[in-house]
């Protein structure tokens, strides 16, 4: 199976800060990586697939970059609507697998 | 619009049985690979399973954790999914959703989601 381990746990940062948040898959998956936004109560959100391709409505300071094992998850500009647990997920290959989650929280 | 309603979570008996199933409208239901994912209290997201359309075989795969004690099928004259859930464990306990691409046929991009069903296994 593909371990996907993401990075880190948790942040807190300020309104304005970039925020970076890693995924490391335990083999190549090409592109083949998702980006989900979760918030509490709710179901997740498909934020970016295929590792940098941002779905309608996401808005534009996120940025999703990498290949291969490694990707990043970039917010340019941390808003309070960015408060949620971010996931990576890889569709490569069945069992699908994602990270551990990101939470991110505001100072 | 595209719709997944969940319904059938509840408590359930360590050792016993649940059903959940997955009403889905508003998109080509039939053409389409279906799959669960849970989540545990507190806890990460886990890919739970998924089926096949039949034109691509009906092909149900499971993740580990899972294998030999959850059946997933489809009713595609109801356009239902269904996850048939034996032999509980405590593990089990989480929020259930259901989920498909909408960009292709046997996408793993999960864009479409559903509530979530809640499953509680205690004695």
């Amino acid at each position: 199976d593909i371990q996907m381990t993401q990075s880190p746990s948790s942040l807190s940062a300020f309104v304005g800060d970039r925020v970076t948040i890693t995924c490391r898959a335990s083999q190549n998956i090409g592109s083949c990586l998702n980006w989900y936004q979760q918030k509490p109560g709710k179901a997740p959100k498909l934020f970016i697939q295929g590792a940098r391709n941002l779905q309608s409505e996401v808005p534009s300071r996120f940025d999703g970059s990498g290949s291969g094992t490694d990707f990043t998850l970039t917010i340019s500009s941390l808003q309070p609507d960015d408060i949620a647990t971010y996931y990576c997920q890889q569709c490569y290959t069945a069992p699908l697998t994602f990270g551990g989650g990101t939470k991110v929280e505001i100072k | 619009d595209v719709q997944l309603v969940e319904a059938g979570g509840g408590l359930g008996k360590p050792g016993g049985s649940l059903r959940l199933s997955c009403a889905a409208s508003g998109f080509s239901f039939t053409n389409t690979w279906m799959n669960w994912v849970r989540q545990a209290p507190g806890k990460g997201l886990e890919w739970v399973g998924r089926i096949f359309s039949k034109t691509s075989g009906g092909t149900t795969e499971y993740a580990a954790p899972v294998k030999g004690r959850f059946t997933i099928s489809r009713d595609d004259s109801r356009t239902t999914l269904y996850l048939q859930m034996n032999r509980l464990e405590s593990e089990d306990t989480g929020v259930y959703y259901c989920a498909f691409g909408s960009n292709a046929y046997d996408s793993s991009d999960f864009d479409r989601w559903g509530q979530g069903a809640q499953v509680t296994v205690s004695s």
